[in-house]
């Protein structure tokens, strides 16, 4: 069945630097790949998502990028911004177009 | 206010009880998943129902049992508690039974004493 893999489990960078988080998926039949950033005390909220038949999605600061050959989608943030600290998950589809979950990357944005 | 309602919010309660965990999805939406999140750990999928009936079961143990009513709210029901079902219980709603954008509620938090 579908694993999904996510890279790193935490991440610390300055202010105002970019942000890389990194997922593999294993199934190759997956058409769909959301992000969600769960704040502190909150649940998870969709930030952006990317459906197979694109390369690339961005929306202001944050990015998306798919490359299915490899079987990995990637999340960029540049200019991060201290309301940026939080914990990011990503998913593909399995087979059942349900959600397989990647375990956690905690964004730690230093001032 | 993500529209997706959960209660109760805290719950504190001892090993060998019974708890419901009570959900009401975004208005509109039809289809309900329970996700159970443990200390520092990702989000574990529990089930999904869709329109009231069960469509996915994922890590779900025997003593948790859940249903969605005709108004379309949900019931987790977790038995039987263990000191390792302490947890956040997130419910999640959306339109349609396949994987789209999933609407968060903020959460149960269990404590198992």
């Amino acid at each position: 069945g579908e694993n999904v893999e996510q890279h790193p489990s935490t991440l610390s960078v300055q202010e105002g630097d970019s942000a890389v988080i990194k997922c593999t998926y294993s199934d190759s039949a997956s058409n769909y790949f959301p992000w969600y950033k769960q704040e502190l005390g909150k649940g998870p909220q969709l930030i952006i998502d990317i459906r197979s038949n694109v390369g690339e999605k961005k929306d202001q600061r944050i990015a998306v990028t798919l490359n299915k050959t490899a079987k990995h989608f990637s999340l960029h943030i540049t200019e991060t911004q201290p309301e940026d600290s939080a914990v990011y998950f990503c998913a593909a589809t399995d087979s059942n177009y349900q959600l397989i979950w990647g375990a956690g990357t905690k964004l730690i944005i230093k001032p | 206010d993500s529209g997706v309602t959960q209660t109760p919010k805290h719950l504190i309660t001892a090993t060998g009880q019974r708890v419901t965990l009570r959900c009401s999805p975004r208005s509109g939406d039809l289809s309900v998943y329970w996700y159970q999140q443990s200390l520092d750990q990702g989000l574990q999928f529990l089930i999904q129902y869709y329109n009231g009936e069960e469509r996915a079961k994922g890590n779900i143990l025997e003593r948790f049992s859940a249903q969605q009513f005709p108004d379309l709210h949900s019931e987790l029901n977790l038995s039987s508690l263990e000191l390792g079902d302490s947890a956040l219980y997130f419910c999640a709603s959306s339109v349609k039974a396949g994987a789209n954008v999933l609407t968060f509620g903020a959460g149960s938090r269990l404590t198992v004493l």
